[in-house]
């Protein structure tokens, strides 16, 4: 099946400092989105990006299908962005239409 | 709008027990509804996925089972839980068409000592 690799598995930052977090997958996809785990565990869809560029206040994202690989970039960082971020990804050769979740990548914003 | 509800919020059983965690949506019609499974420190595993009532499509052979007696409404359920069996619990729905965004229930924390 289909692989998803995210990096890095963790990352540390000031408040206000900016980052890129990069998701790679093995296999073209028909659907790519990323989620934000607050610490409770609550998932946040954050973006529905298969391909193309999206941008939403601080966040945006960028999907390179062609190479396989989709960036979350989080500008002028706060304490509440820490968590767990979430690649998940359809296939186009996978049977179904289920998301298949990379590890994440775990934010720790300090003030 | 579309509303998802999951219970319990938590839940501690004991080994050999049974299981039964519901899942409902509110707002929408003929949603597909996914269990997933998430240990701790770990990302998410997909357990059962449905497309439709009565129809359950099982990525993991396990100690656990899936059913949706109504359109929505999707329930995972264990006739004897194993320890393996804890962890985090999350239901999920989305609508088949141009944007499949996924949305997460607020999962339940299951603790099998």
């Amino acid at each position: 099946g289909i692989q998803v690799e995210q990096s890095p598995p963790d990352l540390i930052l000031q408040e206000g400092a900016n980052s890129t977090l990069r998701c790679n997958f093995s296999d073209s996809v028909n659907n790519l989105q990323w989620f934000h785990q607050n610490p409770w565990g609550q998932l946040i869809n954050l973006f529905y990006i298969p391909s193309g560029t999206k941008q939403n206040g601080r966040l945006s994202a960028t999907t390179v299908a062609t190479e396989r690989y989709s960036l979350l970039y989080i500008s002028s960082s706060q304490t509440t962005d820490s968590g767990v971020y979430f690649c998940a990804v359809v296939s186009w050769n996978q049977a179904g239409t289920a998301l298949i979740f990379g590890k994440g990548t775990t934010l720790s914003v300090s003030s | 709008s579309q509303t998802i509800h999951q219970w319990p919020a938590t839940l501690v059983q004991p080994v050999g027990s049974p299981l039964s965690l519901e899942c409902t949506v509110e707002g929408t019609s003929n949603p597909n509804l996914y269990w997933y499974r998430q240990a701790a420190g770990r990302g998410l595993q997909l357990l059962f996925y449905s497309v439709g009532i009565g129809q359950i499509s099982s990525e993991v052979p396990q100690n656990l089972s899936a059913s949706r007696p109504q359109d929505r409404q999707f329930i995972l359920s264990s006739k004897k839980l194993l320890l393996s069996d804890s962890g985090f619990y999350l239901c999920a729905w989305s609508i088949t068409g141009i944007n499949e965004k996924l949305f997460f229930g607020s999962g339940t924390q299951l603790s099998v000592l």
